[in-house]
């Protein structure tokens, strides 16, 4: 069966840190992978989509980046985090498939805290 | 594009029933519908693609209506269980899965 793992689950860091969340996937080949960033008691908002290795769509003008250096690992990073970027991020994964049928899977979460 | 839910915030008693809407401004090709515990990740409920079908998750169903541009989720009879908060997430063509959710509506199911 399929699995998503992140990690961390929690994390605090300083304004003007660097940051970078990893988010695997196992039991499955090529699947789509997302990142979302969600403040608290608000929606999902879509930060970025992949496809394939190398291949990221960004959603959203931000001083966040993502890569995807392997087929099932997603990472999401910046140079100089902000007040603004805490908030819970969620990893999550779909099959790939033209037709959009396909559920995601959410991984849980890390909570990250800037202070 | 933000598709909007309806309402907000509702709370039930158990076993009384409830619907959360969702409409788009936009045409939809596919609706789909998950629920959050607090403080944990999203969890899959449905996916309704368009063709107007009603799909059914234990005693939770969902409908979609292409014309109205939007989807109603139907809770019946409901359990402590279902509460949490309910996401639709919207794709308005075939993107591959690339959703814009709701802001979510919030579910309290109290004994």
């Amino acid at each position: 069966s399929q699995t998503i793992h992140q990690w961390p689950a929690t994390l605090v860091q300083p304004v003007g840190s660097p940051l970078s969340l990893e988010c695997t996937v196992e039991g499955t080949s090529n699947p789509n992978l997302y990142w979302y960033r969600q403040a608290a008691g608000r929606g999902l908002q879509l930060l970025f989509y992949s496809v394939g290795i190398g291949q990221i769509s960004s959603e959203v003008p931000q001083n966040l980046s993502a890569s995807r250096p392997q087929d099932r690992q997603f990472i999401l990073s910046s140079k100089k985090l902000l007040l603004s970027d805490s908030g819970f991020y969620l990893c999550a994964w779909s099959e790939a498939d033209s037709n959009s049928n396909q559920p995601q899977h959410f991984g849980d979460g890390t909570r990250l805290s800037i202070l | 594009q933000q598709p909007v839910q309806s309402p907000q915030a509702v709370i039930l008693r158990e076993g009384e029933d409830a619907v959360i809407n969702c409409s788009s401004s936009k045409a939809l090709y596919s609706v789909h519908w998950y629920r959050q515990k607090h403080g944990e990740a999203p969890v899959f409920l449905m996916i309704l693609l368009k063709g107007g079908e009603q799909k059914g998750h234990e005693k939770i169903s969902a409908s979609f209506n292409e014309k109205k541009q939007q989807s109603s989720l139907y809770l019946t009879a409901s359990q402590l269980s279902y509460s949490g908060t309910y996401f639709c997430g919207t794709e308005i063509y075939n993107q591959g899965g690339k959703l814009i959710f709701g802001q979510g509506t919030e579910l309290s199911v109290k004994p």
